[in-house]
Order: structure tokens, then C-alpha cells, then sequence
């Protein structure tokens, strides 16, 4: 199975910054990993799909990169509802696995 | 508006069995795979079974191969999660979630859960 490591598995950050989430493999693949957003109690939230396109309906400062072992989740400019956890999820084999997930808290 | 309504969820006794359904609508239900995601208290989301479009294709994860089996009815636009020998290990909200393509790929559009408890 394919084990996706995040990094950081918790940050604290303010309104207005430039947060990095970094998602690394256990092997390598092209494209199939997505992005969500969850917030307590509710089911997770496609942020980007298919490593670097931003569903529709998401605001523009998330964006996602990368490719081979290593993905990026980018928010460029925190807002205060994007405040929750963090996912990343691959398809490109199966059983099909999330991270473990990156918590975004309020500093 | 796609709305994906899972039902059939409850406390059941180690052992025994459960199943689950999820009533999709406002997409074409027969053109996408599904899956079910489960969320154990605390933790993060553990991907369960995926089914294509057509029911052809099934995929499990190692921990539910041989308990839990997933189908669906495509003239009823519903996905079902048959689970049996249920262990405490399976209490965990279940979401059904709908596939961007016909098989597993990127997941947009999920279900607001069910839980399901395991206790005797």
C-alpha cells in the first residue's frame, strides 16, 4: 500500500499567511492524489483533484502542486474559515489511502 | 443539487450485522464509481470499498475484505455497504462519497455520515 506522510501534522498560523502542506509518498505516482478540507463534525471537502486543479466553487488561494513522491497543498493568504484539517488522498493504487492529516489552528 | 443521504446505521452487538444505504441524487448515479470512507473518533478518514459505475469492478481495503461487501442498484440510485462480523474496530462514522469518474479517482461530493457503533 502507498502511505502518504503530512507535514507538519499541526501548525498554528495568522489571517493573511502563506501556509504550506506537504504530502510525501512511499512511492511514486503521476497525478492521482486530491486535496480536502475538513472541518469538526462534518464529511471531508474537495479542495483539488487530480493534484493541481481546483474544484469548482473553491476559492483561488488554494492551490496544489507536485508530482512523483512529493505534493503540495498551498493557501496564500489564510482565511478564518480556513481553519480546520487538512487531507491528502491517492488514487493511484489500491487500497486507496489519506493522510494522516494536518491540523490548521489560529495562532 | 447533488445530495448523497446514507441510512441503516445504529449499535449493533460484535459479531452480528448491519447494512447500509445511500440514496444519491441530483447526478447520473449509473455514470460515477462510489465509495464509502469511514472515520473512526479522533482519526482520520480510512477508505472501505469502491464500486464502478456499473458494478463490475469492487475494490476493498485489507481490513474489511471478506466482512464487508458494497453493490448498488443503479434503477434506484442507491449504494449499499453489507457489513457482517462486525468488531468494535469497525465503530466509525461511514460516509458514502461520489466519484469524480466511473472508477476511483478524486472524491466531490460525500454524504453527511452515519454512525455505527460496535458494542455488546
Amino acid at each position: 500500500a502507498i502511505q502518504l506522510t503530512q507535514s507538519p501534522s499541526s501548525l498554528s498560523a495568522s489571517v493573511g499567511d502563506r501556509v504550506t502542506i506537504t504530502c510525501r509518498a512511499s512511492q511514486g505516482f503521476n497525478n492521482a492524489l486530491a486535496w480536502y478540507q475538513q472541518k469538526l463534525g462534518k464529511a471531508p471537502k474537495l479542495l483539488i483533484y487530480d493534484a493541481f486543479n481546483l474544484e469548482s466553487g473553491v476559492p483561488s488561494r488554494f492551490s496544489g502542486s507536485g508530482s512523483g513522491t512529493d505534493f503540495t497543498l498551498t493557501i496564500s493568504s489564510l482565511q478564518p474559515d480556513d481553519f480546520a484539517t487538512y487531507y491528502c488522498h491517492q488514487f493511484y493504487s489500491f487500497p486507496i489511502t489519506f493522510g494522516q492529516g494536518t491540523r490548521l489552528e489560529i495562532k | 443539487q447533488v445530495q448523497l443521504v446514507e441510512s441503516g446505521g445504529g449499535v449493533v452487538q460484535p459479531g452480528r450485522s448491519l447494512r447500509l444505504s445511500c440514496a444519491a441524487s441530483g447526478f447520473t448515479f449509473s455514470s460515477h464509481g462510489m465509495h464509502w470512507v469511514r472515520q473512526a473518533p479522533g482519526k482520520g478518514p480510512e477508505w472501505v470499498a469502491v464500486i464502478s459505475h456499473d458494478g463490475t469492478k469492487k475494490y476493498y481495503a485489507d481490513s474489511v475484505k471478506g466482512r464487508l461487501t458494497i453493490s448498488r442498484d443503479n434503477s434506484k440510485n442507491t449504494l449499499y455497504l453489507q457489513m457482517s462480523s462486525l468488531g468494535t474496530e469497525d465503530t466509525a462514522v461511514y460516509y458514502c462519497a461520489k466519484d469524480r469518474r466511473v472508477e476511483a479517482s478524486n472524491l466531490d461530493y460525500w454524504g453527511q455520515g452515519i454512525q455505527v457503533t460496535v458494542s455488546s
